[in-house]
């Protein structure tokens, strides 16, 4: 298996949708992130869990929702998007501790278009 | 200001050649990492190389190397003998002392022509 597995791969959703996407780490890692990606603007960070605690928002609409039940397991809770929603939305995990280099070990993405 | 700065969009290389990537950081921490992100046309990104803030030696991982010179500020990527698959954007970024953050920079779209 992969470190980091995402599903679904793509999505394609109307603005009324609820749906989720889902992020799973393989790795034994104590934080999660969540990052979106747009066309030509540098990764923004969304979420930040470390030990399954929400740490960083920076400052996301409230339509979209995390949710970390484990610290093997992230979800992305999307509902009533816009169509400039769309995007790659990646998930990192990565071990943080003072031991350690903290990379990001990314999962393959989940390629959202909302219509 | 902002803590990751490319300023190559885009780069052209012959295959075979080596080819600089360059990035420069802003922190007032003593203590961070600089890594490199290789990120092809599926999506993944894929962890490359990291340095230390207090290493004293300048990374290597292969045919990539890290050209560390703390005093400007930057953290250059040099690829040697490139090849056709290392055309991919290929983002830098940096670890502050908190561990949550993680800032990247806009990337460098690197073409290899054959």
């Amino acid at each position: 298996e992969t470190g980091v597995t995402q599903t679904p791969r793509h999505l394609v959703m109307g603005m009324t949708n609820k749906k989720s996407l889902k992020c799973e780490q393989h790795l034994g890692h104590n934080a999660m992130y969540w990052y979106k990606q747009s066309a030509k603007k540098p990764l923004e960070l969304m979420f930040v869990y470390s030990l399954e605690e929400r740490v960083e928002n920076n400052s996301v609409p409230s339509r979209f929702s995390p949710e970390c039940p484990n610290s093997s397991h992230l979800f992305l809770h999307l509902h009533t998007l816009q169509p400039e929603d769309s995007a790659l939305y990646l998930c990192a995990s990565s071990q943080d501790d003072r031991g350690s280099a903290g990379e990001l070990f990314f999962g393959e993405g989940s390629r959202l278009t909302v219509l | 200001a902002q803590k990751i700065t490319q300023t190559q969009p885009g780069m052209f290389v012959q295959e075979k050649e080596a080819v600089t990537l360059d990035c420069t950081y802003d922190t007032s921490d003593p203590s961070y990492g600089l890594f490199w992100y290789k990120q092809p046309s599926s999506g993944e990104m894929i962890f490359l190389i990291y340095q230390g803030s207090y290493d004293q030696q300048n990374a290597t991982e292969g045919r990539y190397s890290l050209n560390f010179q703390k005093a400007r500020k930057s953290a250059n990527l040099v690829i040697s003998a490139s090849q056709l698959g290392d055309s991919a954007m290929y983002f830098c970024a940096m670890r502050e002392r908190d561990f949550n953050k993680f800032y990247f920079g806009s990337g460098t779209k690197l073409n290899v022509k054959p």
